[in-house]
C-alpha cells in the first residue's frame, strides 16, 4: 500500500515570496491533515479536511495561509506571502475517518526555510 | 486547552539499557493516546495506541506503553534498547469527539550508544 506522498520535499524562499505543498493521501481515506512542525516542537495541526471539507482550521493563520482539497483527494497548502517564522516542516496524514481512534499515517513532509 | 508534556528533551542510553520517557497530558476526559516515532531520515509512523482496556499496551518492536489514569501518564518503556531505537519519540492525545486533532508533545530524541 502506497503512503502519504508530498513534494516538493524541500524549498527555500525569501520572504514575502508565496510558495505551495502538494499531498496525495493513502488511497481511500477521507481525513487529510496539514500540520507545522517548528524546529524543537512537536507538530501542530494547521487544518483538518473530510473529504472535501473543513473540519477544523483553527490553527491556521488565514491571512496567509490557505489550503483546499479539491474532489476529497489531493491537497494543497499555500503560504501567501511567507514570513521567516514560518520556517519548518510541513507535514501531511491521512486517516480512513476522523474517529479518535483512527491512526494518521504522516508523509515525509515538505522543508521550508524562508529567507 | 489540551496538553501533552515530554519531560526529557534527549536521552542517551547504551544499548541493552532500559528504557522509560514520561509523558503526561492535561485533558480530565477520555483520552486517545498514542506515540509516534521517527526514525533519522524518515517519516513519523505509529509505535502505539491506547483507546481503552488494559492499561498496559504493546507496540512494535518491542516497546510498551502503561496508562496510568490516576497520574495523566502514558510512559513508554522497553526493556533493553538497540542500536536502531536511536529516534525522535512523540507522545499525541486527542480527545476524540468530532475531530481526530492530535496534541503533541516536544519530542524526546534517543541516542543509544553501541
Amino acid at each position: 500500500e502506497a503512503g502519504v506522498a508530498q513534494s516538493p520535499r524541500y524549498k527555500i524562499i525569501e520572504k514575502r515570496q508565496s510558495v505551495a505543498f502538494w499531498c496525495n493521501p493513502i488511497s481511500g481515506h477521507a481525513t487529510l491533515y496539514w500540520y507545522q512542525q517548528i524546529l524543537g516542537q512537536g507538530p501542530k495541526l494547521l487544518i483538518q479536511f473530510q473529504n472535501n471539507g473543513v473540519v477544523d482550521d483553527s490553527q491556521l493563520p488565514k491571512d496567509r495561509f490557505s489550503a483546499e482539497r479539491l474532489k476529497g483527494v489531493d491537497s494543497t497548502l499555500k503560504i501567501q506571502p511567507a514570513k521567516l517564522e514560518d520556517s519548518a516542516v510541513y507535514l501531511c496524514a491521512s486517516s480512513q475517518s476522523r474517529q479518535g481512534r483512527e491512526t494518521q499515517y504522516f508523509g515525509p513532509g515538505t522543508r521550508l526555510l524562508v529567507l | 486547552a489540551q496538553s501533552v508534556s515530554q519531560h526529557n528533551h534527549h536521552v542517551i542510553l547504551s544499548e541493552a539499557a532500559s528504557l522509560e520517557l514520561g509523558c503526561n497530558y492535561s485533558y480530565g476526559g477520555t483520552v486517545n493516546l498514542f506515540w509516534y516515532v521517527q526514525y533519522p531520515g524518515q517519516h513519523l509512523q505509529l509505535l502505539l495506541k491506547y483507546f481503552s482496556g488494559d492499561p498496559l499496551v504493546k507496540g512494535i518492536k518491542g516497546f510498551e506503553a502503561e496508562f496510568i489514569k490516576s497520574k495523566f501518564s502514558f510512559n513508554l518503556r522497553k526493556p533493553s534498547v538497540q542500536w536502531s531505537d536511536t529516534a525522535e519519540y512523540f507522545c499525541a492525545v486527542n480527545a476524540g469527539g468530532a475531530t481526530n486533532k492530535l496534541i503533541f508533545g516536544t519530542g524526546t530524541l534517543l541516542a543509544v550508544q553501541p
